[in-house]
């Protein structure tokens, strides 16, 4: 069964400074995965998707890499802003499955 | 291309009453995944389904809770006779296969039940 880990728990963090976030799981066979944000009281936003073939992924401040074989995923935000303060999570999806980690909750702090 | 369609968006029950969330998928989706969110707590799997068919339910409570796909319409999370401990966020999720290269999952705006 798939365990998804993501460390920390909670962060917070200056204004500006660069972040990793991690995402681990157990089970290395995978199609994708995927990165999350959600705010309070709201819905899940997907940011970023690695398929099983690639190593990374990059949207604007953003780059998610993945090494399956050792089963994890880095998520890092560059010059962090009060406005990514929200909610951070993973996501592995393989045979009839997609799991969640339990989140990391950023807090970027002016 | 509508995405992922929740409702209600807010749902009010009172204790031993029944519950219905509703989720259409985006179109040309037909997988369909449920999660409930607790309060201060993230993301669980309950129930991952194609059309007519229950792929996985391992994370559906045994008593109470059913869920169904059909071949028209949207996929119902349906809860007997609620309890304040259904109070949650759910969320439906629907991706286009889970194979291949297209198999970005999608989110709705989430249920938000509360049982009195």
């Amino acid at each position: 069964k798939q365990e998804v880990t993501q460390i920390p728990a909670a962060l917070s963090v200056p204004e500006g400074e660069n972040l990793v976030l991690n995402c681990s799981f157990t089970d290395s066979a995978i199609y994708n995965l995927q990165w999350f944000r959600q705010d309070p009281g709201k819905g899940l936003t997907s940011l970023l998707l690695i398929q099983s073939s690639q190593r990374e992924q990059t949207s604007g401040r953003l780059n998610a890499s993945l090494d399956k074989s050792s089963g994890r995923s880095t998520l890092y935000i560059a010059a962090s802003q009060p406005g990514d303060s929200a909610t951070y999570l993973c996501a592995v999806t393989a045979v009839n499955d997609m799991r969640f980690g339990a989140g990391t909750r950023l807090t970027v702090k002016p | 291309n509508a995405g992922v369609m929740q409702n209600p968006r807010h749902l009010v029950r009172r204790r031993g009453q029944e519950a219905r969330l509703r989720c259409s998928p985006m179109k040309g989706h037909s997988h369909v995944y449920w999660y409930r969110q607790l309060p201060e707590e993230g993301l669980k799997f309950m129930v991952y389904l194609q059309k007519e068919n229950i792929i996985d339910e391992s994370g559906m409570p045994k008593e109470r809770f059913s869920a169904e796909f059909p071949k028209e319409g949207p996929s119902i999370l349906r809860i007997q006779q609620v309890v304040r401990g259904d109070s949650a966020a759910y969320f439906c999720a629907s991706s286009p296969s889970i194979a291949g290269l297209e198999a970005e999952a999608f989110f709705g705006q989430g249920t938000r039940l509360t049982v009195v």
